[in-house]
């Protein structure tokens, strides 16, 4: 399969904890984002990478998030002292180009906070 | 502030019933109009792209048209089936667009029965 992968496709965690989450984009794509969608919503932006570098961050992640890409490659999402409104379903996109690049989403990573 | 709405929030629709799905829009500068399917539980995936120039694109069963001068755009499913039951989203970006700036929709859950 040459799509997005996501992993862990399902995480229950509880309050307090760690957690951390990979996305493997498609591999000639330079660009990642991820999305952050809880239940009956559209996905809301987090932050978007062009190869290793992290160009925006919503304001929506708090301190408590911090995404990193460090080869251009994989990217990983981690969330500190995690609390039950992180409970979501995190996706991740990765395309390649500009804006009219087609976005393409993995199956995401439902976190489930306790 | 960008904004994208959908109607109806949900519908049920019988198999083998055509059904339309409304999305109206404003955000500026336009650049292209996406709607995604996503089923319950994974990532959404791309049905249509359309830019300024073009009314109207199909895939399959899902024909989408598209009027920049009202920003309206509308998704019709032809000849339903079980599978067509999922969330459509549309998702609309600016010119400047690079997944930061793409807008969703909260979507529109469609649930067709036999």
């Amino acid at each position: 399969d040459t799509g997005v992968s996501q992993d862990p496709r399902h995480k229950i965690t509880k309050r307090g904890q760690n957690v951390t989450f990979r996305c493997d984009p498609i591999s000639e794509h330079n660009r990642l984002y991820w999305y952050r969608q809880t239940l009956g919503q559209g996905p809301e932006f987090l932050t978007y990478f062009q190869n290793e570098a992290q160009l925006e961050k919503s304001r929506l992640l708090s301190d408590r998030f911090s995404a990193e890409r460090p080869k251009g490659s994989f990217s990983t999402l981690e969330i500190q002292r995690t609390e039950q409104g992180d409970s979501a379903m995190y996706l991740c996109a990765s395309s390649l180009g500009p804006n009219t690049g087609e976005l393409f989403f993995g199956e995401g990573s439902r976190l489930t906070v306790l | 502030k960008n904004q994208v709405e959908q109607s109806p929030q949900s519908l049920i629709i019988l198999e083998g019933k055509n059904c339309t799905l409304q999305c109206n829009y404003t955000v500026s500068p336009f650049s292209n109009l996406r709607w995604y399917k996503q089923d319950t539980g994974r990532g959404p995936v791309s049905l249509t792209i359309m830019t300024f120039s073009e009314n109207t694109k199909s895939n399959g069963r899902y024909t989408a048209t598209l009027d920049a001068d009202t920003k309206q755009s509308s998704l019709h499913i032809t000849a339903s089936q079980l599978s067509d039951s999922a969330s459509y989203i549309c998702v609309v970006s600016d010119i400047k667009a690079a997944g930061n700036k793409l807008t969703f929709g909260g979507g529109t859950r469609v649930l067709v029965k036999p």
